[in-house]
């Protein structure tokens, strides 16, 4: 089945700093993806979608300065957090579907933020 | 708006016994309906879809039918094992063939018990 990676699977980072998390679609071309967050104990909040050579849509209640979304090529998108803080701290989690995927949606591993 | 509701968890079962998880929507047009599974420390995985009424998914054991006429997806699944213990979440999808955003139940967590 289709494949879809995502890197870093845990990563720290200090107050302030930004990090960036991609997400890469294996043996498919995501024409669309999809970031995720997810609280502990709770569901998966849509943040934004992301389409091949176009700016993201974001959600509303989500800032795009904060959560920079960047979808280059058909294979890769990544998110940025800009001058994280500790409430940033979350599970984020990719999707894509596209060319290939059959109507089909698959998920990334994931990402665990901790942000000190 | 589109939106899932699922029965709340936790769900605990004993080895063998049979499994409900009641999925609900509300959705305009006709969407796709997933079940994914999330096991602890991992993403998610697809469990199962169904694209159209009447239609029935199915793997590792676990089926729903997408019934159009109580907008419901609800999961089931003769006997469980303790291996089935994780987060389910149900999701509807109203995108074309080239993937939609999903919308998603707030999960039941599952805990079975030798």
């Amino acid at each position: 089945g289709a494949v879809v990676s995502q890197h870093p699977s845990r990563v720290i980072c200090k107050s302030g700093t930004s990090v960036k998390i991609e997400c890469r679609s294996l043996d498919f071309q995501a024409t669309t993806m999809f970031w995720y967050r997810q609280f502990p104990k709770q569901s998966l909040m849509l943040m934004a979608t992301s389409n091949e050579g176009s700016k993201a849509t974001y959600e509303q209640g989500v800032e795009k300065d904060k959560f920079l979304i960047n979808h280059a090529s058909l294979t890769l998108s990544t998110l940025t957090v800009t001058s994280a803080h500790p409430e940033d701290s979350s599970f984020y989690i990719c999707s894509a579907g596209g060319q290939g995927s059959g109507n089909t949606i698959y998920f990334g591993e994931g990402s665990w933020l901790t942000v000190v | 708006g589109n939106s899932v509701t699922q029965m709340e968890g936790p769900v605990t079962l004993s080895e063998e016994a049979f499994l409900t998880i009641n999925c609900t929507y509300t959705a305009t047009g006709y969407p796709s309906l997933f079940w994914y599974v999330q096991y602890p420390g991992e993403g998610l995985q697809l469990l199962l879809k169904a694209t159209k009424a009447d239609d029935k998914g199915s793997n590792k054991g676990f089926e729903a039918t997408y019934r159009k006429e109580t907008t419901s997806f609800h999961l089931e699944k003769g006997s469980v094992q303790v291996s089935d213990s994780a987060v389910y979440f149900c999701a509807l999808s109203t995108g074309n063939n080239q993937g939609g955003k999903l919308i998603f139940g707030q999960g039941t967590e599952l805990s079975v018990k030798p």
